[in-house]
């Protein structure tokens, strides 16, 4: 069966901190994309990125990166010199590979950054 | 710039009355998904449209459906609104690409109360 697991309910740092949040997953296919998502107060889910299971290369964007390790069936984010705006509920999805093609969500990591 | 929207942000139903929860994009995506999210559950796909018309169930469909009667538009439907409907519901679209759905990207969400 597949599934995700963000063992790590809440965390809370002081802004400028570097914080990370972990990502493990269950698949039995070879071929499956990983995603994140943040979800702010205003309840929208934005898309942050998305990872092909070939794709193994770590990837920047700008005060985020990730880090994905199919050896350790990890995708864990890293966010950098954190700011009081990063304050969210982040989630860790991996695609479902039944033609439904449902996203199976993590159940999220709430992130509070302290001014 | 992608852009999903959903007809109402809040939302307070009687029980026994009929809810419809509208959503539509304009990206020209062929698939189309409602999912309602819960503390302590997760986000659960409700059902999903991989066309006009087309119609699939998702890992909770009771108490719903669903219409689709354009490409750019998917109406969820509770037939006799109940107050475990009380929910935050999250629609989302994507692209098919092979055989992995592309990026799901979500609209604002909708907060349904149901006294």
């Amino acid at each position: 069966a597949q599934k995700v697991t963000q063992a790590q309910t809440e965390i809370s740092v002081v802004e400028k901190e570097d914080v990370t949040l972990d990502c493990v997953y269950e698949t039995r296919d070879t071929t499956y994309y990983l995603f994140w998502y943040k979800q702010p107060p205003s309840g929208e889910l934005v898309f942050l990125i998305r990872r092909n299971s070939f794709d193994e290369q770590n990837e920047i964007s700008g005060r985020y990166s990730w880090n994905f390790q199919k050896s350790t069936s990890s995708f864990n984010f890293t966010i950098t010199a954190s700011q009081v705006v990063d304050s969210a509920v982040y989630f860790c999805a991996l695609s479902d590979l039944s033609w439904t093609g449902k996203l199976i969500f993590g159940q999220g990591t709430t992130l509070q950054v302290k001014p | 710039d992608v852009k999903v929207t959903q007809s109402s942000r809040y939302l307070v139903k009687r029980t026994g009355e009929k809810v419809f929860l509208e959503c539509v994009q304009d990206m020209d995506h062929e698939n189309m998904f409602w999912y309602r999210q819960d503390p302590g559950l997760g986000l659960r796909l409700i059902y999903f449209s991989y066309d006009v018309k087309m119609k699939e169930k998702g890992d909770i469909p009771e108490g719903y459906s669903v219409s689709r009667e354009k490409k750019e538009r998917f109406s969820l439907i509770l037939e006799s609104a109940s107050t475990n409907q009380t929910s935050m519901y999250l629609c989302a679209s994507s692209w098919t690409s092979g055989r992995l759905y592309e990026t799901q990207y979500f609209g604002p969400g909708t907060r349904l109360l149901v006294l």
